[in-house]
């Protein structure tokens, strides 16, 4: 039972340059959800998904996209890559309920130059 | 719209020192409130939730629906509890956490 499981660790992209964050559960979770880690604002949600083909924009949807086929996967896309998404993103799993907890994968630390 | 505040972005104490980290929040609903916590290299993970009413590390942390508060407190800070503390606020519908900025807790000798 690996738990979230983000990949890659760490990337460095190009001002635009595209690239998918990859993100896998094996817990059977219907919430899944990507967040960004910005020193001094904390996590932000990016976008988030309740179930297989279901997804909604969180706080800071701009500039990224999100798809869910399967429970298990969650990938983020970044369409044009630009300084400012410079930031470690983590990914979520929960099950769906108000009283439950998250489970966090270990983030990827992505810089834009 | 659902706000989670904390106050402190850093709180430093020395080792056995009395421990209380700060979350304000602002919701109309019935909230439910989390403190996750991330040590050093390792991923967040949850700490304690307020339906629970456990102590989790010698943590503990009370909801007070007047003041909408739910400050972490512990009595004696001990070196490992160094980490970044995350109040988070869970809301009914779609399950979605938000998450405050978050204290730098730094336990020294």
């Amino acid at each position: 039972n690996a738990g979230v499981t983000q990949t890659p660790k760490f990337q460095v992209l190009k001002t635009g340059q595209s690239m998918t964050l990859q993100c896998a559960q094996d817990m059977n979770h219907e919430y899944m959800s990507w967040y960004r880690q910005d020193p001094g604002m904390g996590l932000r949600l990016i976008h988030y998904s309740v179930g297989a083909g279901i997804t909604d924009q969180g706080e800071v949807p701009n500039g990224y996209n999100v798809s869910r086929s399967t429970t298990e996967d969650f990938p983020l896309r970044l369409l044009s890559a630009a300084p400012s998404q410079t930031s470690v993103y983590f990914c979520a799993s929960s099950l769906t309920g108000v009283t439950t907890e998250a489970f966090f994968g270990q983030g990827t630390r992505l810089t834009v130059v | 719209a659902q706000r989670v505040t904390q106050p402190e972005k850093l709180l430093s104490v020395f080792k056995g020192a009395p421990v209380e980290l700060k979350c304000n929040y602002s919701y109309s609903g019935s909230p439910e409130l989390f403190w996750y916590v991330q040590y050093s290299r390792q991923r967040l993970q949850l700490l304690l939730r307020h339906i629970s009413r456990e102590s989790i590390k010698g943590f503990t942390a009370d909801l007070n629906k007047g003041e909408t508060s739910f400050h972490l407190k512990k009595p004696f800070a001990q070196e490992e509890d160094s980490a970044m503390y995350y109040c988070a606020l869970r809301t009914g519908t779609a399950s979605k956490l938000t998450f405050g900025t978050g204290t730098r807790l730094q336990v020294t000798l």
